[in-house]
């Protein structure tokens, strides 16, 4: 399957500030990647999908301003929490679209804390 | 929301048991996967099976698929204390998006 790889794997922020998360598809153009978010002892829930070359389709309720994705190339999106408050601290985890469009490969995560 | 209920939320066995977990799900399905995800880190795929498909196998994990009650389960025969971890159920309405609705998840705890 393919190698996904996230930086950082982890980072603390003060509350105001933005935070950037990188998402790599190491060994395989992904024209799609998904971003969900993981709150401790949940589920993963999708946040949007990252199309390149194009702008990202949001899920309801999550914020477009708050959570800019961008997909600039066929191996990195990147997530950036603008504004962070202590209620996005949360898991954050992307996946690239592969296996002929049906199987989803996982980065590893990012933790962000916001203080 | 399409989002699966998984059953049970947490599961203790012994190192050689069978750990079974269930997913329910709400609308038709073009696919079920099922994924693991060792505590803090990303999810692994473990086995995808189509909405055409009654069952399907890969090693020591077998899936069924019942569309009629819109339910799944995995097994896991002869557990090792490495597969503890979480699991999740991911269903795919299709189209073009492909995006995976995850459920609940179930803790798998594997004892010595």
């Amino acid at each position: 399957g393919a190698v996904v790889s996230q930086h950082p794997s982890w980072v603390i922020c003060k509350s105001g500030t933005s935070v950037k998360i990188e998402c790599r598809s190491l060994d395989f153009q992904a024209t799609t990647m998904f971003w969900y978010r993981q709150f401790p002892k949940q589920s993963l829930m999708l946040m949007a999908t990252s199309n390149e070359g194009s702008k990202a389709t949001y899920e309801q309720g999550v914020e477009k301003d708050k959570f800019l994705i961008n997909h600039a190339s066929l191996t990195l999106s990147t997530l950036t929490v603008t504004s962070a408050h202590p209620e996005d601290s949360s898991f954050y985890i992307c996946s690239v679209l592969a296996g002929g469009g049906y199987e989803q490969y996982f980065g590893p995560g990012t933790r962000l804390t916001v203080t | 929301s399409q989002q699966g209920e998984e059953d049970p939320q947490a599961l203790s066995i012994q190192e050689g048991e069978n750990a079974t977990m269930n997913c329910s799900y709400k609308t038709s399905i073009n696919n079920l996967q099922w994924y693991r995800q060792n505590s803090g880190r990303g999810l692994v795929h473990l086995i995808l099976i189509r909405s055409n498909e009654r069952e399907k196998h890969s090693g020591r994990l077998r899936v069924t698929l019942d569309t009629s009650k819109k339910s799944s389960s995995l097994l896991i025969t002869a557990s090792r204390a490495a597969d503890t971890a979480s699991y999740f159920c991911a269903t795919d309405v299709g189209g073009t998006a492909s995006k995976l609705t995850f459920g609940t998840g179930t803790r798998l705890q594997v004892t010595l």
